[in-house]
């Protein structure tokens, strides 16, 4: 069956460290993956998008790699601060599928703690 | 802000009764998405119109159906609700509608079926 996996529902970190987020993905052949940042009762606002040929992307403090063999990214947020404390989703559009239709993990719900 | 709205933000209904729920997309924008966000859990798709025409559909029964409007706007509908549509609804408006756009999502209407 098809799975989009992160890492874990929750993580906690201390502010000025770098938060690291992982998405795992099962059956899929994603043409881009997409992260995104949802706070409690708002939409989700996009963040990056890194395609299946890239290994990396950037966007001030905000990092994702791609790795399609391990079928797996990470997402990164350097000298993180309280104010990014958020739920981040994952999300991927995959070559098989309706265009631009996104298939999105649970989310980890980051909490930065001064 | 993604200058995506939606309404009503809030909506409680009991089981078997209909609702409508509205989204006005960005200007320009030919795409819109509608998703389910039930507590805890990822959006799924539920469909996406493109110029008026529904061109893509995820797993949801046919009493879930949809609208879209030469002026940006655009309808979910749901008949015969159940327990299980007690959720965040999300729609997302996108330029064309393929993997690279990006999705500027509305905040949502919370529905709660009793």
């Amino acid at each position: 069956s098809q799975k989009i996996e992160q890492n874990s529902e929750a993580l906690n970190i201390q502010e000025g460290k770098t938060a690291t987020l992982t998405c795992n993905y099962t059956n899929y052949s994603p043409a881009y993956l997409q992260w995104y940042r949802q706070d409690p009762g708002r939409g989700p606002v996009f963040l990056l998008l890194i395609r299946e040929n890239e290994k990396e992307k950037r966007k001030e403090r905000l990092k994702v790699t791609f790795d399609t063999t391990l079928k797996q990214s990470l997402f990164h947020i350097t000298a993180s601060q309280p104010a990014d404390s958020a739920t981040y989703l994952c999300a991927l559009v995959d070559r098989g599928s309706t265009l631009g239709r996104l298939y999105f993990g649970r989310g980890t719900q980051l909490t930065v703690w001064p | 802000e993604t200058g995506v709205t939606q309404s009503p933000t809030h909506l409680i209904k009991t089981r078997g009764q209909q609702v409508t729920l509205r989204c006005s997309s960005q200007s320009g924008h030919n795409t819109v998405s509608w998703y389910q966000q039930a507590l805890g859990q990822g959006p799924q798709f539920i469909f996406q119109y493109y110029r008026e025409e529904e061109n893509g559909r995820g797993n949801f029964p046919p009493r879930f159906s949809g609208l879209q409007f030469p002026n940006y706007s655009s309808e979910l509908n749901v008949n015969a609700l159940e327990l299980d549509d007690s959720a965040l609804y999300l729609c997302a408006s996108s330029l064309l509608g393929w993997g690279i756009d990006t999705q500027y999502f509305g905040p949502g209407t919370r529905l709660t079926v009793l």
